[in-house]
């Protein structure tokens, strides 16, 4: 079986930090772009970034660049997605996913989410 | 790329054939188009994957056709698990999904 276990959502202060991360299991972690997407409280969904089978790449949506950082150890088949500066419209299920290579950017797989809320 | 979804909501009953809409603002690459399931309180579920092929274990009375900036998700008899939320979604040099489709009981 497949997973994709996501945490460390929680509340956090506009202008704060957050870490989130998501444990795969029951597939071969190296072999896959990882994704984050999100989707905030009862609207659709909004890719948020990507990252490349290796690490070496990562791209992101304008409304979190410079803001978020994608990042994985393959070591340890974990992904995770370091968020710096929040704001309100950050506040969502951040889901994160596994894709082919690119341009097969589409998702098999999707775990719980964990949930984000941005809030003073 | 743009996303819009027709119509916003499809009331029908169990059993009637449901036809969702899907239009891009410009033509999508090579039918790099998705569709997705989601219903109330679960993660989205991959229905259909380059515009028409069904992904693991999706029942065939799911079928997806089109090509360029029109794409369509038919439900040939709906099922009581089939009222849900559908989104389509584009991946080539970016992803983008659609607002999604809401298919209720009428």
């Amino acid at each position: 079986q497949m997973y994709l276990v996501e945490s460390g959502g929680g509340v956090v202060q506009p202008g704060g930090s957050l870490r989130l991360s998501c444990a795969a299991s029951g597939f071969s972690f190296n072999r896959y772009a990882m994704h984050w997407v999100r989707q905030a409280p009862d609207t659709g969904l909004e890719w948020v970034a990507v990252i490349t089978y290796d690490g070496y790449n990562a791209f992101y949506a304008d409304s979190v660049k410079g803001r978020f950082t994608i990042s994985r150890d393959n070591s340890k088949t974990t992904l995770y997605l370091q968020m710096n500066n929040v704001r309100p419209e950050d506040t969502a299920l951040y889901y994160c996913l596994r894709s082919e290579y690119f341009p097969y950017w589409y998702y098999d797989i999707w775990g719980r989410g964990t949930l984000v809320t941005v809030s003073s | 790329i743009v996303l819009t979804q027709s119509p916003g909501t499809l009331s029908l009953s169990p059993g009637e054939r449901a036809t969702l809409s899907c239009r891009a603002s410009q033509s999508v690459t090579s039918n790099h188009l998705a569709w997705y399931q989601q219903k109330p309180g679960q993660a989205p579920r991959l229905l259909i994957y380059g515009a028409s092929r069904r992904a693991t274990d999706i029942p065939d009375r799911f079928s997806a056709s089109g090509s360029g900036t029109d794409f369509t998700l038919t439900i040939s008899g709906l099922e009581p698990e089939d009222f849900a939320v559908y989104y389509c979604q584009h991946y080539s040099n970016s992803v983008t999904f659609g607002p999604g489709t809401k298919v209720d009981v009428k």
